[in-house]
């Protein structure tokens, strides 16, 4: 199995804050790489896909970037609606394996 | 664009087999673009992506439950669904079905169920 780590795994920032979180792959995985977020109670939402594409709807702020075992996602001006758990995961290989989360709380 | 709706049993007891079905709409399942896949969170705890399945039946498992699992599909009903044989308390998790696009360069879960919490529990 491919296996993710996250970055750090807990942040606190405020509104306006630059935050990166960054993800790694055990193994190569290209640009097969997703990010997610998820708000307590909710099931995730898909931000990012294949490692910078924006999903549609998904606001500017958020940006992926990285290829082959390090990732980035990017929040460029942290709003108050961000503050949740990331979760990035890997779909170049079954099982598909997601990141072990990274929790992003106000400061 | 697509709604998944998971439904079935809060609580299954042990040794017993945990049943969900998940249902699409405004989509077909038929779609040749699409997997349709189950997620599964124990509570307060990470993601575990338990398998997907295509609208021919083409399913493909995670190895650390597929002696346990098994994914249908039945396209009439424009339906897909879990069982999950044997279960434990370890079994107890907040279980998704998701969208999973799928093409030769990209793979992702795109439209998400709520979620439905599972207990297993005697």
């Amino acid at each position: 199995d491919i296996q993710m780590t996250q970055s750090p795994s807990s942040l606190s920032a405020s509104v306006g804050d630059r935050v990166t979180i960054t993800c790694r792959a055990s193994q190569s995985i290209t640009s097969y790489l997703n990010w997610y977020q998820q708000k307590p109670g909710k099931a995730p939402k898909l931000l990012i896909y294949a490692a910078s594409s924006l999903q549609s709807g998904v606001p500017s702020r958020f940006s992926g970037s990285g290829s082959g075992t390090d990732f980035t996602l990017t929040i460029s001006s942290l709003q108050p609606e961000d503050f949740a758990t990331y979760y990035c995961q890997q779909t170049y290989s079954i099982p598909r394996t997601f990141g072990p989360g990274t929790k992003v709380d106000i400061k | 664009q697509l709604q998944l709706q998971e439904s079935g049993p809060g609580l299954v007891k042990p040794s017993e087999t945990l049943s969900l079905t998940c249902t699409v709409s405004s989509g077909s399942i038929s779609s040749r673009t699409y997997y349709w896949g189950w997620i599964r969170q124990p509570p307060g705890k990470g993601l575990e992506w338990i398998g997907s399945i295509y609208y021919s039946g083409s399913s493909y498992y995670n190895p650390s439950l597929k002696s346990r699992v098994t994914i249908s599909v039945d396209t009439s009903k424009n339906q897909f669904s879990l069982k999950l044989s044997s279960v434990t308390a370890a079994d107890t998790a907040i279980y998704y079905c998701a969208s999973e696009m799928t093409t030769v360069t990209k793979n992702y879960l795109d439209y998400w169920g709520q979620g439905t919490l599972v207990t297993v529990s005697s």
